[in-house]
C-alpha cells in the first residue's frame, strides 16, 4: 500500500490567515482526495485532485476557500483560506492505489483556528 | 446519490468475544466496492476489509470479516477474538462508478478487559 505523509501534523491558527497542508505519496498516484473532519463527524469528501487538470470541487465547498495545487504524480497541496473557528477539522489526503483501487489515507492534520 | 448508514452509534464488547457492526447502502448501481476502515484514537484511517459487489463470497482477513448481503444492501463487519487493540470508530464506505467514497457516521466500538 501507499505510504502517504503528511505537513504539519496539527496546527493552531489564528481567524483570517491561511494554512497550506502537503500531502506527499512514495510513489506515483493518479487519483488524489482530500477530506474534512469535523469533530465527532463522519468523513466529508472536499475534492479529488488529478495531476495535469484542475481539481474537482464537492458541493460546499470552492476553489476560493480550499486552492488545491496537483505540481506532480506525487504532491498535493490543500490550502485552507481565510480560516474561521468553523474551519476547525482533521484534513486528510487520500490516494487509490492497486488493481482494486482502493483508497488509502494520510495521517491528517488537525486544525485548530482560534 | 448513494448513502451509508451506519445504525449503531457505539457497540461494546469483551475481550476475546466476537462483536457484529453494521452497515447498510442504498444504490443503484449494479457495481460496487464496499470498504470498512478502522479510526483509532491517532486518527489514522486504516482500511480493515473490502469487498467487491461481484463477488458472493464473503471477504476475510485473519480475525475480520464480512456478511454481505447484496439483495439486502446489507455489509456487516464480524470482528472475533476481540482485541484491546481494536477499540477505535469504525466506518463503512462505498464507492460506485463515481470516484466518491461515501462514508457512513461510524461506529465506536469499545473493547472491555
Amino acid at each position: 500500500s501507499a505510504v502517504i505523509s503528511q505537513k504539519p501534523s496539527r496546527d493552531i491558527c489564528q481567524r483570517g490567515t491561511s494554512l497550506t497542508i502537503q500531502c506527499q505519496v512514495d510513489s506515483q498516484v493518479t487519483m488524489m482526495f482530500w477530506y474534512r473532519q469535523q469533530p465527532g463527524q463522519s468523513l466529508t469528501l472536499i475534492a479529488t485532485a488529478n495531476q495535469g487538470s484542475e481539481a474537482t470541487y464537492e458541493s460546499g465547498f470552492v476553489i476560493d476557500k480550499f486552492p488545491i495545487s496537483r505540481p506532480n504524480l506525487t504532491f498535493s497541496t490543500l490550502t485552507v483560506s481565510n480560516m474561521s473557528p468553523e474551519d476547525s477539522s482533521i484534513y486528510l489526503c487520500s490516494v487509490r492505489q492497486g488493481g482494486l483501487e482502493t483508497q488509502y489515507f494520510g495521517p491528517g492534520t488537525r486544525l485548530l483556528v482560534l | 446519490a448513494q448513502t451509508v448508514t451506519q445504525s449503531q452509534p457505539e457497540m461494546s464488547v469483551q475481550e476475546a468475544e466476537t462483536v457484529t457492526l453494521s452497515c447498510t447502502y442504498d444504490t443503484s448501481e449494479s457495481d460496487y466496492y464496499l470498504f470498512w476502515y478502522k479510526q483509532p484514537p491517532s486518527r489514522q484511517m486504516i482500511l480493515v476489509i473490502r469487498q467487491e459487489a461481484y463477488k458472493q463470497q464473503n471477504a476475510t482477513e485473519n480475525r475480520f470479516s464480512v456478511n454481505f448481503q447484496k439483495a439486502a444492501k446489507s455489509f456487516s463487519l464480524k470482528i472475533s477474538d476481540s482485541q484491546l487493540g481494536d477499540a477505535a470508530m469504525y466506518f463503512c464506505a462505498y464507492r460506485g462508478y463515481g470516484n466518491k467514497l461515501v462514508f457512513g457516521a461510524g461506529t465506536i466500538l469499545r473493547v472491555k478487559s
